[in-house]
């Protein structure tokens, strides 16, 4: 089994909203990811947790605040968030950071 | 910086024909994986290829990773519209302060008119 489930699927907010976006994985992977995707793009890396502590953060605003509260759940914290915020948001896992990446089916995000 | 290259980055073709998809770069890749993603959804992995020179195949798609590994190819045969999305490459970006990053090609966007 390679799944990596995400909820909600879709998420409209305003930009005083606190939310959180939720990531799940059963495969006894150790590594995990967050990623925000614009349309017809690449995914862009947001932050990488491997073994449960944060690995890297590609420079994210702090009103992206991730958490990692066991190895097989991710969480990421939004509030303030702006317009250009909105995106697709993805989550993958992998064995070892430099292992094959699953990908989730994603939280479509909408600030308004 | 390790660098992955898609082309075409736009292929809009008929039902029946086949097509190539290239992913080339200057440097070395343990492994590549090709994802294929559909809009509003998460990208699917079709493949990784590990070994220089390996050719792996999921049913009319043919995938090849070149024998420097530093280059791949997805072929499809006989397209369908239900082969319509975006086509990902992507590799471990390296060592260093790029260790658990993956560099992504930019894309190709593949519509399958019936």
């Amino acid at each position: 089994d390679t799944e990596v489930t995400q909820t909600p699927k879709h998420l409209v907010m305003g930009m005083t909203n606190k939310k959180s976006l939720k990531c799940e994985q059963h495969m006894g992977h150790r590594a995990m990811y967050w990623y925000k995707q614009k349309a017809k793009k690449p995914p862009e890396l947001m932050f990488v947790y491997s073994y449960e502590k944060l690995s890297i953060n590609e420079s994210v605003p702090s009103r992206f605040s991730p958490e990692c509260p066991n190895s097989s759940l991710l969480n990421l914290h939004l509030h303030a968030l702006q317009p250009e915020d909105s995106a697709l948001y993805l989550c993958a896992s992998s064995q070892g950071a430099t292992d094959t990446q699953y990908f989730g089916p994603g939280t479509r995000l909408t600030v308004l | 910086t390790q660098l992955l290259e898609q082309s075409p980055q736009f292929l809009s073709i008929q039902e029946g024909e086949n097509l190539t998809v290239y992913c080339n770069s200057s440097s070395v890749f343990s492994s590549l994986q090709w994802y294929r993603q559909e809009p509003g959804e998460g990208p699917v992995l079709l493949v990784t290829v590990v070994t220089g020179g390996e050719v792996k195949k999921l049913k009319r798609l043919t995938f090849q990773f070149g024998d420097a590994r530093k280059d791949s190819s997805l072929h499809i045969t006989a397209a369908q519209p239900g082969d319509t999305g975006l086509y990902l490459c992507a590799g471990p970006a390296g060592g260093g302060t790029s260790y658990g990053k993956l560099t992504f090609g930019q894309g190709t966007i593949l519509t399958v008119h019936p």
